[in-house]
């Protein structure tokens, strides 16, 4: 039982690099997310999908990229790596039940540094 | 105003204590809420669903006062391995909502 899978789990790049994050659940959830999180802060959102081919932006999409060609996979696109981009990434899917967003799940995240 | 707020603690308090912390959201129109605790460097995990009613889950109790727009957790008889943060956790009505995370509430239990 997988449930939500992201690799890298740990990542460096330099400034201006791009790479890709992957995200990928076996629960045939709707919904997907990418975080970011910094020292001392909470989660932010940075895209979000309510199902395959759609998305959506979140608090801090500037930077980042996102397609769901798939219900299975999210994945997270930098352009161009910046330095205020090192953080830790999650992935987080979750379905709905009744109309409404049931408990969401989270991959381990993925811990970025940008030089 | 922010989506969801919390106050970010840190909360220290002895073993044995009960603790209480309070989470105000701003979309009257929000459906569902749930309470996550984060471990250091860790992923979240669901710690308990909030229901209208009210809930109980051993030592942890979560409240919603729709009319005030916030949700509590009460853990009582608090424990060394209840010390991480908690995370808020707040969705809108629609297939199309999102959900919104508040920045937590560091607790700390001490002997």
């Amino acid at each position: 039982n997988a449930g939500v899978t992201q690799t890298p789990k740990f990542q460096v790049l330099k400034t201006g690099q791009s790479m890709t994050l992957q995200c990928a659940q076996d629960m045939n959830h709707e919904y997907m997310s990418w975080y970011r999180q910094d020292p001392g802060m909470g989660l932010r959102l940075i895209h979000y999908s309510v199902g395959a081919g759609i998305t959506d932006q979140g608090e801090v999409p500037n930077g980042y990229n996102v397609s769901r060609s798939t219900t299975e996979d999210f994945p997270l696109r930098l352009l161009s790596a910046a330095p205020s981009q090192t953080s830790v990434y999650f992935c987080a899917s979750s379905r709905q039940g009744e109309g409404l967003w049931t408990e969401a799940f989270f991959g381990q995240g993925t811990r970025l540094t940008v030089v | 105003r922010k989506e969801v707020e919390q106050d970010p603690g840190p909360f220290n308090v002895p073993e044995g204590a009960t603790v209480a912390f309070n989470c105000t959201y701003s979309n009257s129109a929000s459906q569902s809420f749930f309470w996550y605790r984060q471990d250091c460097r860790k992923e979240p995990k669901l710690l308990m669903s909030v229901y209208s009613s009210g809930n109980e889950d051993g030592r942890f109790t979560a409240q919603l006062n729709r009319a005030s727009q916030y949700i509590s957790l009460l853990i009582r008889d608090s424990k060394l391995s209840d010390s991480a943060t908690y995370l808020c956790v707040v969705t809108g009505t629609g297939t199309a909502s999102k959900l919104t995370f508040g920045t937590g509430t560091r607790l700390q239990v001490t002997l």
